[in-house]
């Protein structure tokens, strides 16, 4: 079982570059988040959604975008990279929002 | 403002021996708490969960306690084994708010 799925696992960029990165779960779950995690601060949440076609924002939406276009997928994206968004992305799922959350491995993004 | 505190940024404990990890929360509308594991390299996993309505949960080597009038939980590992040794986050979740996580306590069991 696959589970939840990021892609890349790692990344470089330089300040003012774009990217985006994927998210993918195979458990048919309605829920799905995006979390930051930075040393010294517990895991924070930037966007999730309750279900396809949706998103709402978390604790620290700024400088991201978020899109559900289907069920499996919630995609993160940085317009306009800058350091401080230099972290550790983790994506997550839940059946439901009171239900234990499925992580994935993270993704290691560098902002030079 | 931190809701949910892990005061001890690690704890080192013997093979065989208990391990007590402590969580206290600030917000009273915080009606479950979950416990995940993180090793290295890897995302959370969950652990352990307990509602408010309950004071106690058990699994295994695994037992959660609730002081909801203190706003503390502790999670108790017995016998503690080697492959525990991991990073625990504490985290909780109520009302409107969604899950909210502390920073996290290493924990390394000694063979």
């Amino acid at each position: 079982n696959a589970g939840v799925t990021q892609t890349p696992k790692f990344r470089v960029l330089k300040t003012g570059q774009s990217m985006t990165l994927l998210c993918a779960q195979d458990m048919n779950h309605e829920y799905m988040y995006w979390y930051r995690q930075d040393p010294g601060m517990g895991l924070r949440l930037i966007h999730y959604s309750v279900g396809e076609g949706t998103t709402a924002k978390g604790e620290v939406p700024d400088g991201y975008n978020v899109s559900r276009l289907k069920k499996q997928n919630f995609l993160l994206g940085l317009e306009s990279a800058a350091p401080s968004q230099t972290s550790v992305y983790f994506c997550a799922s839940s059946a439901q929002g009171s239900e234990p959350q499925h992580f994935g491995d993270g993704t290691r993004l560098s902002i030079l | 403002d931190q809701q949910v505190k892990q005061n001890s940024p690690s704890l080192s404990v013997q093979e065989g021996r208990i391990s007590i990890l402590n969580c206290d929360y600030t917000n009273s509308m915080f009606d479950y708490f979950l416990w995940y594991k993180k090793y290295p390299a890897e995302g959370p996993t969950f652990l352990i969960s307990i509602s408010s309505i309950k004071d106690k949960n058990e699994d295994g080597r695994f037992t959660v306690f609730l002081n909801k009038s203190a706003k503390h939980l502790s999670l108790h590992i017995v016998p503690s084994q080697p492959g525990d040794s991991a990073v625990y986050l504490c985290s909780g979740q109520g009302g409107s708010e969604k899950l909210v996580f502390g920073k996290g306590m290493k924990l390394t069991v000694n063979p």
